[in-house]
């Protein structure tokens, strides 16, 4: 399969743990993004990557998020001190086009906080 | 700022008809690009069709066909002869290409085909 892979698919945790999701990219896209999708609603951007570079974060990214993308290939997405309103499907998108012709998406990693 | 709005929440057509769901949005910019998104039940979203805003011909993909209105600020999905694979979220987006790069998402509509 050469899709974007997410992992794990489903995280539960308790209030104040830290979890952390993985995102392989389609291997020949650059540019790769976070976003946050919660029941009923359209995704919420979290950050944006191309290559190693971390060029945007949304204002929704508190200090507890962090995310990395070491050598432009998969990337991690790390909530410290999980929250019950950190609950949400966290989704993985990558792109090669810089006009965003197309988002190539993840199956998505749900977090629930207990 | 650029705002997405998705109006009606939930749908619901018996199979093999047609259905337009709607959406507007609102954008100073003159060039930029608008998708229609699906998400069907726990599986990942998908690209169901793409307009270019300096295009004056509507897109068309199959059975999905888009009514784009740039004055009025509009771009409907049309979905000819609807399948029960259709059911799913469908999402509409827009992305300014001199922006940050982001996608401006609406909140959704679910669509729900019957047998």
């Amino acid at each position: 399969d050469t899709g974007v892979s997410q992992n794990p698919r489903h995280k539960i945790t308790k209030r104040g743990q830290n979890v952390t999701f993985r995102c392989d990219p389609i291997s020949e896209h650059n540019r790769l993004y976070w976003y946050r999708q919660t029941l009923g609603q359209g995704p919420e951007f979290l950050t944006y990557f191309q290559n190693e570079a971390q060029l945007e974060k949304s204002r929704l990214l508190s200090d507890r998020f962090s995310a990395e993308r070491p050598k432009g290939s998969f990337s991690t997405l790390e909530i410290q001190r999980t929250e019950q309103g950190d609950s949400a499907m966290y989704l993985c998108a990558s792109s090669f086009d810089r006009t965003l012709r197309e988002l190539f998406f993840g199956e998505g990693s749900r977090l629930t906080v207990l | 700022a650029q705002t997405v709005t998705q109006s009606q929440p939930e749908m619901s057509v018996q199979e093999a008809e047609t259905v337009t769901l709607s959406c507007t949005y609102d954008t100073s910019e003159s060039n930029y690009y608008l998708f229609w998104y699906k998400q069907p039940p726990s599986r990942q979203m998908i690209l169901v069709i793409r307009q270019e805003a300096y295009k004056q011909q509507n897109a068309t993909e199959n059975r999905f066909s888009v009514n784009f209105q740039k004055a009025a600020k509009s771009f409907s999905l049309k979905i000819s002869d609807s399948q029960l694979g259709d059911t799913a979220m469908y999402f509409c987006a827009s992305f300014l290409p001199d922006s940050n790069y982001q996608l401006i998402w609406g909140a959704g509509t679910k669509l729900i085909i019957k047998p």
